[in-house]
């Protein structure tokens, strides 16, 4: 099946710092999404970006479906942005799941 | 409702006891998903939903654990004669429509915990 990898697996910050998550996938997808876990264990939709650019205030992400990874970037960060960052993917080729990659757990210190 | 809804939101349990929980998609999405959380780890695929049926059930780890969806709404998984291992949150998504999947859509969670 398709496998997905994430980095950098730990991430510390200083509140303010800009930073760039990377998830790397090994086949091709019709659906990505990023997904932050807060600290209750909700996972909240980031984006929803199975190819192209887009933002959202401090966030933006760009899926690169052809070269198989995707990158989201947050700037200004600020301590309610720590929890865990998961890439989700369903293959192109008959896949009827989502596959969470291991996820990059960011801390935002004050 | 507005979002997926899980409930109970936590679950103690007895080694060797059944259990039930149960997801509410949003309204109208026909595609419904299972996951299974372990501390530390990323969500680990159990079950798909298409409608009623289940198009998708090759994550469930045993024959302990089972999944209805009778009117292609609410959805119930269940454990029969759980285990200490069974321990983690269930997480259940909802998607408008099955492969090519549309942006999924998960609950809060139920944590179970099996003593």
């Amino acid at each position: 099946g398709i496998q997905v990898e994430q980095s950098p697996p730990d991430l510390i910050l200083q509140e303010g710092a800009n930073s760039t998550l990377r998830c790397n996938f090994s086949d091709s997808v019709n659906n990505l999404q990023w997904f932050h876990q807060n600290p209750w264990g909700q996972l909240i939709n980031l984006f929803y970006i199975p190819s192209g650019t887009k933002q959202n205030g401090r966030l933006s992400a760009t899926t690169v479906a052809t070269e198989r990874y995707s990158l989201l970037y947050i700037s200004s960060s600020q301590t309610t942005d720590s929890g865990v960052y998961f890439c989700a993917v369903m293959d192109d080729n008959y896949g009827q799941n989502f596959v969470f990659g291991p996820g990059t757990r960011l801390s935002v210190l004050p | 409702g507005a979002g997926v809804s899980q409930t109970p939101s936590n679950k103690v349990t007895e080694k060797g006891k059944y259990v039930e929980l149960r997801c509410d998609p949003i309204s109208g999405h026909t595609a419904l998903y299972w996951y299974r959380q372990s501390l530390g780890q990323g969500p680990e695929f159990l079950i798909y939903f298409q409608g009623t049926g289940a198009a998708d059930d090759s994550g469930l780890p045993n024959d302990r654990f089972f999944a209805v969806r009778p009117e292609g709404s609410v959805s119930t998984l269940k454990i029969q004669r759980t285990e200490r291992g069974d321990s983690a949150v269930y997480l259940c998504a909802s998607s408008p429509r099955g492969p090519p999947a549309l942006e999924a859509f998960f609950g809060q969670g139920t944590r179970l915990t099996v003593v």
